[in-house]
């Protein structure tokens, strides 16, 4: 009953290679986001997704490539892998209310983290 | 743009103590939220605590409660009674609203908690 749920949690592979990160969440939630924590653990967004829309990409090299089939995944493809790849991602989930406004809609809710070594 | 400051990249506190963490944050609007999240060494990003900018109360979640200072953009955390438990990084982090550039987290660097039995 994991709420935001990423596979897999752990990825070791080689330079030049092509990756996938799944990301899947039951909350029901439409809005879906892409962090990547660096080695000195600072986390920065990457992409947010709304109802299979793109809303944020933010900067990111085009070998990273997210893919929404439906609000409740949001995958993320790697191509071309380089060493500065290494990282943690982790995947988060909020819900999005017009006003905005109420404690219940306003967190975000993150998976496990993956963390991809690249060799 | 929106920056978050956290100037303490390390902290200790006795078991039982209380320990504050400092954040400061720089913007130019009016409507946003304020976060608190722990991730410990099981690297599982955990919200401690929220403020929505609007509410002149701090918040507070048992042993957890902040001191907002709008005027000042000071968003600190207290942790009272401390656990070992406790021990994690403690990130601060500022959003917009949802219906502002889809709610992004901007994260300060951290505040890596230690506690000492």
């Amino acid at each position: 009953d994991t709420a935001v749920s990423q596979t897999p949690k752990y990825l070791v592979t080689q330079m030049g290679n092509d990756k996938s990160i799944k990301c899947e969440q039951n909350l029901g939630h439409d809005t879906m986001y892409w962090y990547k924590q660096d080695s000195k653990k600072f986390l920065k967004i990457m992409f947010s997704y709304n109802n299979k829309e793109l809303i944020i990409n933010e900067t990111v090299p085009n070998r990273f490539s997210p893919k929404s089939p439906d609000k409740a995944h949001l995958n993320l493809h790697i191509n071309s892998l380089e060493l500065g790849d290494s990282a943690v991602y982790f995947c988060a989930s909020s819900l999005k209310d017009p006003r905005d406004r109420g404690g219940r809609n306003t967190e975000a809710f993150f998976g496990q983290g993956t963390r991809l070594t690249v060799v | 743009a929106q920056t978050v400051t956290q100037s303490q990249p390390e902290m200790s506190v006795q078991e039982a103590e209380t320990v504050t963490l400092s954040c400061t944050y720089d913007t130019s609007e009016s409507d946003y939220y304020l976060f608190w999240y722990k991730q410990p060494p099981s690297r599982q990003m955990i919200l401690v605590i929220r403020q929505e900018a609007y509410k002149q109360q701090n918040a507070t979640e048992n042993r957890f409660s902040v001191n907002f200072q709008k005027a000042a953009k000071s968003f600190s955390l207290k942790i009272s009674d401390s656990q070992l438990g406790d021990a994690a990084m403690y990130f601060c982090a500022y959003r917009r609203p949802l219906y502002n550039q889809g709610g992004k987290l901007i994260f300060g660097q951290g505040t890596e908690l230690s506690v000492k039995p």
